[in-house]
């Protein structure tokens, strides 16, 4: 049970290109989410999705486009890459239903960008 | 600015010293959640409180969650190297579907 799977582990990206990360989790899953985390600034929701076809917006969705098309995947897609978008990456997924559902993380991407 | 503050910020103590740490916000949550986090790694959950005023107990580790669900506490009872880690706070919406983590209290036992 591999649980979620982020790749690639880690990324040096020049500004202006563009990249996608992968999640993909093997729970059967319907809701799962991409955070950001800075230091000192903790974890920041950037999209998340509830199910296959649907997605909407976190706090921070500038820069960042998500598609949902299978219940297992949710690639988060950097169009043109900003210095800005240094960070940590993580994915997270859990059943949608019920306060007491625990979100299962990832091992999170590293990614800068010169 | 965070909807959840957490205090404090970095936490520095020697084995069985006991410790306090703080998520507190402005705005009721449906639920909060605690996690810590190794280096390198994801959150990992710890616990889950839903009621107003519930207390939780993890072996050594006491959670509250406040009468009016606005903040929460973790208090570590003799605190080992092995508590070592980043501890975050995250509030669940009524909506269900935002998560909101709080900066993260960075907490280093030394044996």
């Amino acid at each position: 049970n591999a649980g979620v799977t982020q790749t690639p582990k880690f990324q040096v990206l020049k500004t202006g290109q563009s990249m996608t990360l992968q999640c993909a989790q093997d729970m059967n899953h319907e809701y799962m989410s991409w955070y950001r985390q800075d230091p000192g600034m903790g974890l920041r929701l950037i999209h998340y999705s509830v199910g296959a076809g649907i997605t909407d917006q976190g706090e921070v969705p500038n820069g960042y486009n998500v598609s949902r098309s299978t219940t297992e995947d949710f690639p988060l897609r950097l169009l043109s890459a900003a210095p800005s978008q240094t960070s940590v990456y993580f994915c997270a997924s859990s059943f949608r239903t019920g306060h007491n559902q625990p979100q299962h993380f990832g091992d999170g991407t590293r990614l800068s960008i010169l | 600015t965070q909807l959840l503050e957490q205090s404090p910020q970095f936490l520095s103590i020697q084995e069985g010293e006991n410790l306090t740490v703080y998520c507190n916000s402005s705005s009721v949550f449906s639920s909060l959640q605690w996690y810590r986090q190794e280096p390198g790694e994801g959150p990992v959950l710890l616990v889950t409180v839903v009621t107003g005023g519930e207390v939780k107990k993890l072996k050594r580790l006491t959670f509250q969650f406040g009468d009016a669900r606005k903040d929460s506490s973790l208090h570590i009872t003799a605190a080992q190297p092995g508590d070592t880690g980043l501890y975050l706070c995250a509030g669940r919406k009524y909506n269900f579907n935002k998560f909101y983590f709080g900066s993260g209290t960075k907490l280093n036992v030394k044996p």
